[in-house]
This record gives structure tokens, sequence and C-alpha cells, in this order.
């Protein structure tokens, strides 16, 4: 099983102020099938990028993906109010699917 | 639009079943593949299980394997998660998402969209 740990736990920042969030494989993700999830309050997660750097459709351009073998950051280049939450990766290379434990967007 | 609406929570106590079920529209049901992820109170995603486009493969998590059944009915556009011997560990809100089209393996693709969710809770 891959094992996934997203850092730091939990990250506080004002809007304006870029985001850089990790996750780290234990073993190499083949193909980089890698996704990140956004995740509000009393909702569902979204889908935000596939493919370790592909947008989902409708996801605004300052979020992005980047990464390959067990290093990949999701980065939203400017944070506004609506993108404090917690966001999770998943790697979807290798049975059983896993998740990231989750990295908390918080405002400072 | 796609939607998925989840449905077949409640309260349940230790060792007995429950069946959800996840209501599919805006798509063409029968082509994807579809999951159930589940996240207890407070905590992260657990994928639970995944079922091909046409029901022939089905993969499940150790944590529930041999517990708990995914099938699908292609000509209600309708998927379902039979869980039996439920432990209080098991308590979670339950999503469905869909998979991959079928041309790619079920396992092998991201969760897009997902449902709303449905609690599950075990307890006496």
């Amino acid at each position: 099983e891959i094992v996934l740990t997203q850092s730091p736990g939990t990250l506080s920042l004002s809007p304006g102020e870029r985001a850089t969030l990790s996750c780290r494989a234990s073993q190499s993700v083949s193909s980089s099938y890698l996704a990140w999830y956004q995740q509000k309050p009393g909702q569902a997660p979204r889908l935000l990028i596939f493919g370790a750097s592909s947008r989902a459709t409708g996801i605004p351009d300052r979020f992005s993906g980047s990464g390959s073998g067990t290093d990949f950051t999701l980065t939203i280049s400017r944070l506004v109010p609506e993108d404090f939450a917690v966001y999770y990766c998943q790697q979807y290379g290798s049975s059983p699917l896993t998740f990231g434990g989750g990295t908390k967007v918080e405002i400072k | 639009q796609v939607q998925l609406v989840e449905s077949g929570g409640g309260v349940v106590q230790p060792g007995r079943s429950l069946r959800l079920a996840c209501a599919a529209s805006g798509f063409t049901f029968n082509r994807y593949a579809m999951h159930w992820v589940r996240q207890a109170p407070g905590k992260g995603l657990e994928w639970v299980a995944v079922i091909s486009y046409d029901g022939s493969n089905k993969y499940y998590a150790d944590s529930v394997k041999g517990r708990f059944t995914i099938s699908r009915d292609n000509s209600k556009n309708t998927l379902y998660l039979q869980m039996n011997s439920l432990r209080a560990e098991d308590t979670a809100v339950y999503y469905c998402a869909r998979g991959g089209p079928l041309y790619y393996d079920s396992r092998s693709h991201w969760f897009d969209p997902w449902g709303q969710g449905t609690l599950v809770t075990v307890s006496s």
C-alpha cells in the first residue's frame, strides 16, 4: 500500500498570500496518477487536480499541481477567502487507492 | 448536470446490516466505474470499494473485505453498498463518487464528482 504523507498539517496564511502544500508518497506513484481535492466543512470533496498537474474543469488557474515519483505539490498562487479549506492528495496508480491525511489552510 | 445522491444511512447496532444506495443522473451511468469513499467524523478520507462499469470487477479495502459488497443496477442508474457485520469503526459519512470511463482500469482514475454523502452511525 502506498502511504501518502501531507505537510504541513495546518497552514496559516492571509488572503493574497501563496500556499504551498506537499504530498510525499512512500513509493513511486506510477504515471503521476495523483489527484488533489478540496473539502470545505459539511461539503463533499471537490476535484482540483488530476494527473499531478492537470486542472479539473472549472478550477481557477491560481491552483496548480506539480511533481512526480514520490514528491508532489499543490500551489495556490494567491489565496482568496473561499480557498480556506482542507486539501487532500490521493494516488490512483496502485491498489488500494489511498489518500493523504490532509492539510488545513486556515486564515491567519 | 452530473448528480449523485446517496441514501440509506442511519443509526444501526453493531453486528447488524445496512444498505446504501447512490442514484446517478446527468451522465451515461453504465459507462463509468463507481466508488464508495468514507470519512469518519473529524477524520480524513478512506477509499472503500470500486465496481467496474459493467459490474464484472469489484475491489475492496482490506478494512471492509468480506463484510461489504458493492453492486450496481445499470437499468436503474443506481450504485449500492451492502454493509454487513457493522462495527463502531465503520461510523462515517459514506460518499459515492464517479470513477473512470469504461476504457480505464476501474481502479486507475480520479474521483469526480462526489455525492453529498450519507451518515452511518454504528452504536448500541
